[in-house]
């Protein structure tokens, strides 16, 4: 069966680095767009950032722009989120996603928690 | 950017209730809306995508409706396991937005 594990969360100081891992089974992935999503403590969801199935297409949410970058290894079923000069509005559950028809976002993994703070 | 706009925010129903959620874009998204479910310290699920497919093994109490603008998620009969955070999605362009969410409580 589908399954995206997340990985890579933590507690880091504002302007660190941290690179979030997506470890996708039971499917071909290069067969699926991906997407990262976020929800801040007790908020919305956020979509943060989208790579189409051959990562040739890669869209990001303005609030990220410039610091974040999307990539997968199809190779690995991995989809990968390298976040740079972090602040503490990135504070979040990080949650990575398969993407279907209609880009609807089918499958998610259970999410993995970046805190920011000094 | 579109913007999605959900109401109510928060709804307060019984078991056995008919429910209708809202969800507004602030332009045309033809049918590229999508609604998902959460419950408290879980991740989404998708339940319904363009607009009104059921995903597969979603129940059929759940409906959606809705072009272009305007949008509706519909529980015909409320159950338990119902009581959860909805939101909506755009996926007509990037950035995919949300809606903020709505919360369904029991009264």
């Amino acid at each position: 069966q589908v399954n995206l594990v997340e990985s890579g969360g933590g507690l880091v100081k504002p302007g660190a680095s941290l690179r979030l891992s997506c470890a996708a089974s039971g499917f071909t992935s290069s067969d699926y767009h991906m997407s990262w999503i976020r929800q801040a403590p007790g908020k919305g969801l956020e979509w943060v950032s989208y790579i189409e199935s051959s990562g040739d297409t890669i869209f990001y949410a303005d609030s990220v722009k410039g610091r974040f970058t999307i990539s997968r290894d199809n190779t690995k079923n991995s989809l990968y989120l390298q976040m740079n000069s972090l602040r503490a509005e990135d504070t979040a559950v990080y949650y990575c996603a398969r993407g279907r028809s209609w880009n609807a976002l089918d499958f998610w993994g259970q999410g993995t928690l970046v805190t920011v703070s000094s | 950017d579109i913007q999605m706009t959900q109401s109510p925010s928060s709804l307060s129903a019984s078991v056995g209730d008919r429910v209708t959620i809202t969800c507004r874009a602030s332009q045309n998204i033809n049918t590229f809306l999508n609604w998902y479910q959460q419950r408290p310290g879980r991740a989404p699920k998708l339940l319904v995508y363009g607009a009104s497919s059921l995903r597969g093994g979603v129940p059929s109490r759940f409906s959606g409706g809705g072009s272009g603008t305007d949008f509706t998620l519909t529980i015909s009969s409320l159950q338990p396991e119902d009581f959860a955070t909805y939101s909506c999605q755009q996926s007509f362009g990037t950035p995919y937005t949300f809606g903020q969410g709505t919360k369904l409580e029991i009264k």
